[in-house]
C-alpha cells in the first residue's frame, strides 16, 4: 500500500512566510523521516520523529506526528530562498527496516 | 567516511549492456539501503543489507538486478541487461542501526540513462 501520500503537492511562498505541508500514512509505523531534495540532487535528512514523539524541533524546523489520525506535519518557519526544494516523508514500518515515500510537496520560495 | 559515497555520478547504457553502480556508507553503519527514484517524485525500495548478509531483497526484480555487501569494499548494485524502463536515479542509503533508530542517510544518487 502507498505509504506518506504528501497534501499539498506544490506550495509557492513569500520569503519570509511559513510553509506547512502534510504526510499520511497506512500503517503502523518504527517511526518518520522528513527530507528536501534540491533539484537533481540528493536526499537531505531533515530529521526523525519516533512513533512515541508528539513533536520534534530541529532549527526552523517542526515536525509533528499524529499516530492516532497516522499523520505528520512540517512546518518550515521565516522561509527562505534557499528553502526551495520538494521534501519527501518516509515511514520506516514496523517489522522491517525499508522507507516508504510520499510524493512529494514541491515548495518554491519567491525571494 | 562522513557521507555516504555513490559512484558514479551518471552511468549511461544501451539497452542490453551491463550497469554496476556502487555506494559506500557512512563509516560504522550496518545496514545499506537501495533505492530507484523512476520519476521525479516517486521511490521504490529495492534491497537492504546488515553488513554483508541480505536483510530485505522484497523490491528486487530478480531476473536481472543483483546487489552485493562485501567485507572491506564498497556495496554494488548491477543490473544485467538494462532496459529502457531502468533509467532511473538510484540512491543508496545507510543507518547505524533498525527500529525506531533507522535514520537513513542517503548518498548524491547515480543517474543510469538506458539509450
Amino acid at each position: 500500500s502507498q505509504q506518506g501520500e504528501e497534501d499539498p503537492q506544490a506550495l509557492s511562498i513569500q520569503e519570509g512566510e511559513n510553509a506547512t505541508m502534510n504526510c499520511s500514512y497506512k500503517t503502523s509505523i518504527n517511526n518518520l523521516q522528513w527530507y528536501r531534495q534540491n533539484s537533481g540532487r540528493g536526499l537531505v535528512h531533515l530529521i526523525l520523529i519516533r512513533s512515541n514523539e508528539r513533536e520534534k524541533h530541529s532549527g526552523r524546523l517542526r515536525v509533528t506526528l499524529d499516530t492516532s489520525k497516522k499523520s505528520s506535519s512540517l512546518l518550515i518557519t521565516a522561509s527562505r530562498a534557499a528553502d526551495t526544494a520538494s521534501y519527501f516523508c518516509a515511514t520506516d514500518g514496523r517489522g522491517n527496516n525499508r522507507l516508504a515515500f510520499g510524493k512529494g510537496n514541491q515548495v518554491v520560495v519567491i525571494p | 567516511g562522513e557521507e555516504v559515497a555513490q559512484t558514479p555520478k551518471h552511468l549511461v547504457r544501451g539497452e542490453g549492456q551491463k550497469a554496476k553502480l556502487y555506494c559506500a556508507p557512512i563509516k560504522g553503519h550496518s545496514y545499506v539501503f537501495w533505492y530507484q527514484q523512476v520519476l521525479k517524485n516517486e521511490f521504490k525500495f529495492l534491497i537492504s543489507f546488515q553488513n554483508e548478509n541480505v536483510f530485505d531483497e522484497t523490491g528486487m526484480p530478480k531476473e536481472r538486478f543483483s546487489a552485493k555487501c562485501l567485507p572491506n569494499s564498497p556495496c554494488s548494485l548491477e543490473i544485467q541487461a538494462t532496459k529502457l524502463e531502468d533509467s532511473a536515479v538510484y540512491f543508496c542509503a545507510s543507518s547505524q542501526s533498525s527500529g525506531v533508530y533507522n535514520e537513513q542517510f542517503f548518498g548524491p544518487g547515480t543517474r543510469l540513462t538506458v539509450l
